[in-house]
């Protein structure tokens, strides 16, 4: 049982590259969620996408992009990389109508942008 | 917009004593879910409780309990018989409820409180 899983797991890029950051769960939840983790700000939401094909905008998704052509898969974009991109950037998904509203996160991908 | 609120950064507790950490939180909503997550040092996230803000009753799950009060806002986690394992960085997150056909919940989330339990 894979569950959700994120790869690379450690990523160092240079400005202004391109980098794709993968995200894949076994469970067929329809929601997933792309979240960036920063010292004194918490999780903040990127993106999100409640089905393949539908993906909408969270607090912070400047300079991402994000698509969803399989359910299972969800990758994380960043079109030319900067340093404030520096972060640990987490997948997470949730089951429809699950009344507990559970998020089920990944382990993470520390991403360092130099 | 909503907003979470954890001035706590860092604690400590002795093990075996308990610690209280403390989250507040702004909304206009009426309906809407808030939760404690805890990571531990190996960065996963994982859900330590959830409550429901109809339900007045307070969460409890095994050592870890809330205190639940809605017209203050507040929504702290008590932790009992604190053990080593419990050393993690613990954040609390609100969730609005969305409506009937609400089908998963965009978190937002607390800058975390970071919990050492000492030998």
């Amino acid at each position: 049982d894979a569950g959700i899983t994120q790869s690379p797991r450690y990523k160092i890029t240079e400005t202004g590259r391109q980098v794709t950051l993968m995200c894949h769960q076994t469970w067929s939840h329809s929601y997933m969620f792309w979240y960036r983790q920063d010292l004194g700000h918490g999780l903040r939401l990127i993106y999100y996408s409640a089905a393949a094909d539908i993906t909408d905008k969270g607090e912070v998704p400047d300079g991402y992009v994000v698509s969803r052509s399989k359910t299972e898969n969800f990758p994380l974009t960043l079109e030319s990389a900067t340093r404030s991109q520096t972060s640990v950037y987490f997948c997470a998904s949730s089951v429809p109508r699950d009344r507990r509203y559970e998020q089920y996160f990944g382990p993470g991908t520390r991403l360092t942008v130099t | 917009a909503q907003t979470v609120t954890q001035s706590q950064p860092e604690m400590s507790v002795q093990e075996a004593e308990t610690v209280t950490l403390s989250c507040t939180y702004d909304t206009s909503e009426n309906n809407y879910y808030l939760f404690w997550y805890k990571q531990p040092p190996s960065r996963q996230m994982i859900l330590v409780i959830r409550q429901e803000a109809y339900k007045q009753q307070n969460a409890t799950e095994n050592r870890f309990s809330v205190n639940f009060q809605k017209a203050a806002k507040s929504f702290s986690l008590k932790i009992s018989d604190s053990q080593l394992g419990d050393t993690a960085m613990y954040f609390c997150a609100f969730m609005k409820h969305a409506g009937r056909y609400n089908q998963g919940g965009k978190l937002i989330f607390g800058q975390g409180t970071e919990l050492s339990v000492k030998p």
